[in-house]
């Protein structure tokens, strides 16, 4: 079994603070983890994705994402937020065996960039 | 590369007409591609994965013979909603996988359907 909790449905910041969307994962095995956005009235755009190779991983955007075991997560960050960036957020994993190639995702974070 | 096309992109129904939605691969082939309803302000929860060839595995709680899915080639797979009612009216999502990519999943652009 697997599942995605996103702490926080809702993120605002400024335009150039630091974004952190925040996606702690549930696996029985190792999983590959997955973030997405989407745009109003749009399908889903992937940002970025961890297969087991480095733990640091870098996107599209300016976005990058760290797995750490330990504390089953894979926080989703940009160092400077920008105006286009505000969307919806989803982290999502999927898990190897019978359940290869579905993902399961968490319930979305909706960032918001103000001036 | 890695593009996922859905047609229509909108569409309004009368309740009790059933409505066809198609999911393409344009630049690469598809063994699997994953239909997805999202419901407003909510996530995508996975209905059902299309096998080329083969039947359709349906996710627990979805009918399948409400959702017939057929993927009758490597880049194409379509969703028919029969007999629609409004509570079906929702967000559709297709994804696939590329055969050649493995984990990834690309997903199209959605089918809101609307059924008065």
């Amino acid at each position: 079994a697997q599942s995605v909790t996103q702490l926080g449905s809702h993120v605002s910041v400024s335009e150039g603070a630091l974004v952190l969307l925040r996606c702690n994962y549930s696996s029985s095995v190792p999983p590959y983890l997955f973030w997405y956005v989407q745009y109003p009235n749009q399908g889903l755009q992937l940002l970025l994705k961890y297969t087991s190779a480095a733990t640091l991983v870098k996107g599209i955007n300016g976005f990058e994402a760290e797995f750490k075991k330990s504390e089953t997560s894979f926080h989703l960050t940009k160092p400077s937020a920008h105006m286009s960036d505000a969307a919806e957020y989803f982290c999502a994993v999927s898990s190897g065996g019978t359940s290869y190639g579905k993902l399961t995702f968490g319930q979305g974070t909706i960032l918001t960039v103000h001036p | 590369g890695a593009v996922v096309s859905q047609h229509p992109s909108r569409v309004i129904c009368k309740s009790g007409t059933s409505v066809k939605i198609e999911c393409r691969s344009l630049d690469f082939q598809a063994t699997t591609m994953f239909w997805y309803r999202q419901f407003p302000k909510q996530s995508l929860m996975l209905m059902a994965t299309s096998n080329e060839g083969s039947k359709a595995t349906y996710e627990q709680g979805v009918e399948k013979d409400k959702f017939l899915i057929n993927h009758a080639s490597l880049t194409l797979s379509t969703l028919t909603v029969t007999s629609a009612h409004p509570e079906d009216s929702s967000f559709y999502i297709c994804s696939a996988n590329d055969n050649g990519g493995g984990e990834t999943q690309y997903f199209g652009p959605g089918t809101r359907l609307l059924v008065l």
